[in-house]
């Protein structure tokens, strides 16, 4: 089955500089990659997500780029701002009608300091 | 509109004991998925539905675990003879299907979350 490594595990990053977020698959069928932000007590909220025929996409101040051949795909965050902080999830997901259930990374604690 | 509600949104009990988790989808969402989060992970894939029906209980730990859904709505999840290593937060997702085979919508929207601590 698919596997999804995440780095790194906690990221602590001044105001306004931005946050990288990298993630690694294995399997290279994958086709579906989308990013989530988890804030306390909280499920998970969708932030953004790219499919496999495109190799970057953006929107405002998120970005995520997809490297296909090297099985990697990472988050970018710019201007980073205090509502940031919160837990980040990577996940990816095989091409199967109607069931996308994801494999998820461990989790990056980004931490925003004012 | 509203979104995925679980509930109750915290359970504790002992260990030995039945629990049922409930999951009220987003109305019209034809896929339901129960994943477990366990304290500082990631989330873990259990079962996922298809209106009524579960092709997919791969995720399952053990006989233990059960889920059922009816009327291509609410999903209940049951553990039973709970263990300590139950403890974890259960969330449910749903998602609707759109667009020709091969090509779906694939965002999962996420309720709260049930947090399970059996002591």
């Amino acid at each position: 089955g698919e596997n999804v490594e995440q780095h790194p595990s906690t990221l602590s990053v001044q105001e306004g500089d931005s946050a990288v977020i990298k993630c690694t698959y294995s399997d290279s069928a994958s086709n579906y990659f989308p990013w989530y932000k988890q804030e306390l007590g909280k499920g998970p909220q969708l932030i953004i997500d790219i499919r496999s025929n495109v190799g970057e996409k953006k929107d405002q101040r998120i970005a995520v780029t997809l490297n296909k051949t090297a099985k990697h795909f990472s988050l970018h965050i710019t201007e980073t701002q205090p509502e940031d902080s919160a837990v980040y999830f990577c996940a990816a997901s095989l091409p199967n009608f109607g069931n996308e259930k994801l494999t998820f990374g461990t989790g990056t604690r980004l931490t925003i300091i004012p | 509109g509203a979104g995925v509600s679980q509930s109750p949104s915290n359970k504790v009990t002992e260990k030995g004991k039945d629990v049922e988790l409930r999951c009220d989808p987003i109305s019209g969402h034809t896929a339901l998925y129960w994943y477990r989060q366990r304290l500082g992970q990631g989330l873990e894939f259990l079962i996922y539905f298809q209106g009524n029906s579960a092709p997919d209980k791969s995720g399952l730990p053990s006989d233990r675990f059960s889920a059922e859904r009816t009327g291509e709505s609410v999903s209940t999840l049951t553990i039973q003879r709970t263990q300590q290593e139950d403890s974890a937060v259960y969330l449910c997702a749903s998602s609707i299907i759109i667009g020709r085979r091969g090509q779906s919508s694939y965002e999962q929207y996420f309720g709260p979350g049930t947090r399970l601590t059996v002591t």
